[in-house]
């Protein structure tokens, strides 16, 4: 399997809903990423996950709340979320830490549109 | 600061043309460069890193430190090259991708 997938492909929440993002990846890989992107934008770093421990949050607001249970799937918490974080929310991973990590694997994203 | 420059928003070619896509950074270190590309409806993949110097679907890009620059090129455009490019660094090899801004190109028929 060489493919990041990522659940669910649309997500519409209210701003006192909680949900989740998921994302996983069974080609070992033990970087993990978050991204968040508006629409004709580059990507933004949101989050790095190396073997399973937090090693880059970007000034995330504490309203994204990231996990990684295993070091083949990742999760994006999210809760009390405002309008402007509408966007395509995209994980990618990459090869062990170290190794080539801008050679990054993404995901085709969850669309979260926050009303 | 580290930082990635693609001038250009949007570049219209004919099909056939040659194309060339600039990329400028930005970066006090030894860089590690990509190309990514986002085709319609389809997820943000690799095209290129420079380290590996290959070419891939027609296209390639050299590093030139002196001029600080990662153009992307191809000798002839085609109409299935019609889709966003992102330069990226990664600095440090940490994995934190600084990506452009982008250039939508159109090759047109």
């Amino acid at each position: 399997d060489t493919e990041v997938t990522q659940t669910p492909k649309h997500l519409v929440m209210g701003m006192t809903n909680k949900k989740s993002l998921k994302c996983e990846q069974h080609m070992g890989h033990r970087a993990m990423y978050w991204y968040k992107q508006k629409a004709k934008k580059p990507p933004e770093l949101m989050f790095v996950y190396s073997y399973e421990k937090l090693s880059i949050n970007e000034s995330v607001p504490s309203r994204f709340s990231p996990e990684c249970p295993n070091s083949s799937l990742l999760n994006l918490h999210l809760h009390a979320l405002q309008p402007e974080d509408s966007a395509l929310y995209l994980c990618a991973s990459s090869n062990q830490p170290g190794q080539g990590l801008g050679e990054q694997y993404f995901g085709p994203g969850t669309r979260l549109t926050v009303t | 600061a580290q930082r990635v420059t693609q001038p250009e928003k949007l570049l219209s070619v004919f099909k056939g043309a040659p194309v060339e896509l600039k990329c400028n950074y930005s970066y006090s270190g030894s860089p590690e460069l990509f190309w990514y590309v986002q085709y319609s409806r389809q997820r943000l993949q690799l095209l290129l890193r420079h380290i590996s110097r290959e070419s891939i679907k027609g296209f390639t890009a050299d590093l030139n430190k002196g001029e600080t620059s990662f153009h992307l090129k191809k000798p002839f455009a085609q109409e299935e090259d019609s889709a966003m490019y992102y330069c990226a660094l990664d600095s440090s090899n940490t994995g934190k991708l600084i990506f452009g801004q982008g250039t939508t190109l159109q090759v047109k028929p």
